[in-house]
């Protein structure tokens, strides 16, 4: 079954405004995991949170957990164009290596 | 130092043919992942390998696919007889090791198999 699923699916923003991005998964989870994917291209790792943190930060991205919802949220503050992506939330669960991905929010930064 | 590499970039097969994709882990990683990416969909994992061994083949199809990671060399996915519903971009990831719990795995750029 699908575990992360990225919610909206679609966001359109302007330039300097900020982005926020929803993830939801169904069972319980060892790390949750956001990625960034340019049009046509690989995957790019942009934050990795583990089940007994709460919240993570790096540059302008800002990414919580809150395992009782079994929810997270990704942040982006002071869009730029370049950050037109989609972005994906992986979990990883019990004793599993593997990442189960949702379908992505497709973010447009309009400039 | 080198990502993961990923060849070919894009391969066009007709049905019934074999493909073969490669995948080189960034240095110093030992464990290697293969997902599979429909058009607007998230990765779906087929395989995780470390050297020599298969570790977890679940997300795999039983027939027609199969991988291995080599003692010397990169991990080959190969797909026997493809079927127009194997196009899809196909990704490699790396991670120096299996913890409990996770590692961050670091991805290649994908190669996008179109069957005719």
């Amino acid at each position: 079954s699908q575990q992360g699923e990225e919610d909206p699916q679609a966001l359109s923003i302007q330039e300097g405004e900020n982005a926020t991005m929803n993830c939801s998964y169904k069972t319980s989870i060892n790390n949750l995991q956001w990625y960034r994917q340019n049009s046509g291209r690989g995957l790019v790792h942009l934050i990795l949170i583990r089940s007994n943190e709460r919240e993570k930060h790096s540059g302008r991205l800002r990414v919580t957990l809150d395992t009782s919802k079994k929810s997270s949220s990704l942040l982006i503050t002071a869009s730029r164009a370049a950050d037109t992506a989609s972005y994906f939330c992986a979990t990883a669960q019990g004793g599993s290596e593997k990442l189960v991905f949702g379908k992505g929010t497709k973010l447009t930064v309009n400039p | 130092n080198a990502g993961v590499m990923q060849n070919p970039r894009h391969l066009v097969r007709r049905r019934g043919q074999e493909a073969r994709l490669r995948c080189s882990p960034m240095k110093g990683h030992s464990h290697v992942y293969w997902y599979r990416q429909l058009p607007e969909e998230g990765l779906k994992f087929m395989v995780y390998l470390q050297k020599e061994n298969i570790i977890d083949e679940s997300g795999m199809p039983k027939e027609r696919f199969s991988a291995e990671f080599p003692k010397e060399g990169p991990s080959i996915l190969r797909i026997q007889q493809v079927v127009r519903g194997d196009s899809a971009a196909y990704f490699c990831a790396s991670s120096p090791r299996g913890l409990p719990g996770g590692e961050t795995q670091y991805f290649g750029p994908g190669t996008r198999l179109l069957v005719l």
